[in-house]
């Protein structure tokens, strides 16, 4: 079975800061990773993918994620934020060939102040 | 290309009643799934088809079933409506296998 833990559930941040959103998993098996981010009434939009390969991955917006096997995480950053990168952010995970059955975390709300 | 659309986007129900909610996925893809969303359980996995089969399945009682259309098109069905039923459903569709998840904006259900 797997699981991923985002330990913090908000974090408020000052614009043009940067920011981290901590993200762990576990699972018995390799794995793919993802970052996910929803607006307010809206779906889901895809940031980044790690599927294999370099291990610090860049996504859209100007975020990355690094992917760490020894302390299974896989933490989002944006060096600079902007007001409109207020929304929650998920990561999941997906067993390699395991079809597309997503494990999300419980989500991080990004507060972004001027 | 358009992107993964869901019917209707608000739904109201009454206990007891049942629902098909639609969703139609991007041109090309043959994967569709479904995740139900609420603020106490989070995000979670009902099922999965690719080509008109279930791939996969998530941990939801019979109630909650789903179909897809050779043309991908996938509706999902839940019967006997709860009130913890209420929830954001969202639709996913995807190239195959392994290949990221493009979400539709979801159907908000409340059950009263």
């Amino acid at each position: 079975a797997q699981s991923v833990t985002q330990l913090d559930s908000q974090v408020p941040v000052f614009e043009e800061a940067p920011v981290e959103l901590r993200c762990n998993y576990s699972s018995s098996v390799s794995v793919y990773l993802f970052w996910y981010v929803q607006y307010p009434n809206q779906g889901l939009q895809l940031l980044l993918k790690y599927l294999s390969g370099s291990t610090l991955v860049k996504g859209i917006n100007g975020f990355e994620a690094e992917f760490n096997k020894s302390q299974t995480s896989f933490h989002l950053r944006k060096p600079s934020v902007h007001i409109s990168d207020t929304a929650e952010y998920f990561c999941a995970v997906s067993d390699r060939g395991g079809g597309n059955k997503l494990t999300f975390g419980t989500g991080t709300q990004l507060k972004v102040e001027l | 290309k358009a992107g993964v659309t869901q019917t209707p986007r608000y739904l109201i129900k009454t206990r007891g009643q049942q629902v098909t909610l639609s969703c139609s996925p991007i041109s090309g893809h043959r994967s569709v799934s479904w995740y139900q969303q609420t603020p106490g359980q989070g995000l979670q996995f009902l099922f999965e088809y690719f080509s008109e089969t279930q791939r996969n399945k998530g941990n939801f009682p019979g109630r909650f079933s789903g179909r897809q259309f050779s043309n991908s098109r996938s509706e999902m069905n839940v019967s006997t409506l709860e009130l913890g039923d209420s929830a954001l459903y969202l639709c996913a569709s995807s190239s195959g296998q392994d290949s990221p998840l493009h979400f539709g904006n979801g159907t908000r259900l409340t059950v009263t």
